[in-house]
C-alpha cells in the first residue's frame, strides 16, 4: 500500500532554514510528480511546491519561490523541501503528495509542522 | 493567484443531497478540465474525492459526484451519511504550471 511519511519539522526562528523529508514505498517512486502543500493553523490548504517524476522541472507558488526548494533522491525514495528565509507566515503543516497527474494529488502522507517563532 | 470561492458552510439531513460550490476564473477552473475535491476529517490527512473535474478513484463511494459549469465546478453528495461530515476543498491548475486551493467548506450532517 503507499505510504508517505513526513519528516523534518520543528521550530524555527524567523529567517532561518529547515529541511523536509517525505519517505514514499508503496508504489514505483521515480514514476511520479510529486506535490507539497502546506495548511497553516486553522486554515485551509495551499499549494507549494511540484517535482517531475526526474527532478527535471521544479514549480513553486509565488509565495515561497526563490526561498523553498524541492528535490528527490530517486535512489532512495525520498522527497525534499528546504526551506529557507523562513516568515511567521509559513508556520503550517507541511503534507506531501503522490501526483498521478500535476493537478492532483491521490496520496498523501500526514504532514509534520513547522512553526516559525522568535 | 487568487484562492478559489467556496462557501465556508454547508449542511444537510443523513439521506440527503448536499452541492457544495467552487467558483474561479476563466484562467483556471473555466479554462481547464482539472478540478478535484479534497475531504479532510479534523486532524487527518487530505482524501482525493474526484479529479479532474469528475472522475472518482477507487474507494471513493459513488455517492460523490463532480461537476463543471463555466467558471464554476460543485462536488454532490447523495445519500447523506454521518462520516461524510468532514472539510471539503476543491482545486484547479490555474495555468503557469501552478495549482490554486478554495477556502474550503465545513460540511455538517445534521
Amino acid at each position: 500500500q503507499v505510504q508517505l511519511v513526513e519528516s523534518g519539522g520543528g521550530v524555527v526562528q524567523p529567517g532561518g532554514s529547515l529541511r523536509l523529508s517525505c519517505a514514499a514505498s508503496g508504489f514505483t517512486f521515480s514514476s511520479y510528480g510529486m506535490h507539497w502543500v502546506r495548511q497553516a493553523p486553522g486554515k485551509g490548504l495551499e499549494w507549494v511546491a511540484f517535482i517531475r517524476y526526474d527532478g527535471s522541472n521544479n514549480y513553486y507558488a509565488d509565495s515561497v519561490k526563490g526561498r523553498f526548494t524541492i528535490s528527490r533522491d530517486n535512489s532512495k525514495n525520498t522527497l525534499f523541501l528546504q526551506m529557507n528565509s523562513l516568515r511567521a507566515e509559513d508556520t503550517a503543516m507541511y503534507y506531501c503528495a503522490k501526483a498521478p497527474g500535476f493537478s492532483y494529488g491521490d496520496y498523501w502522507g500526514q504532514g509534520t509542522l513547522v512553526t516559525v517563532s522568535s | 493567484q487568487s484562492a478559489l470561492t467556496q462557501p465556508p458552510s454547508a449542511s444537510g439531513s443523513p439521506g440527503q443531497s448536499v452541492t457544495i460550490s467552487c467558483t474561479g476564473t476563466s484562467s483556471d477552473v473555466g479554462g481547464y478540465n482539472y478540478v478535484s475535491w479534497y475531504q479532510q476529517h479534523p486532524g487527518k490527512a487530505p482524501k482525493l474525492m474526484i479529479y479532474e473535474v469528475s472522475k472518482r478513484p477507487s474507494g471513493v463511494p459513488d455517492r460523490f459526484s463532480g461537476s463543471k459549469s463555466g467558471n464554476t465546478a460543485s462536488l454532490t453528495v447523495s445519500g447523506l451519511q454521518a462520516e461524510d461530515e468532514a472539510d471539503y476543498y476543491c482545486s484547479s491548475y490555474a495555468g503557469s504550471s501552478k495549482l490554486v486551493f478554495g477556502g474550503g467548506t465545513k460540511l455538517t450532517v445534521l
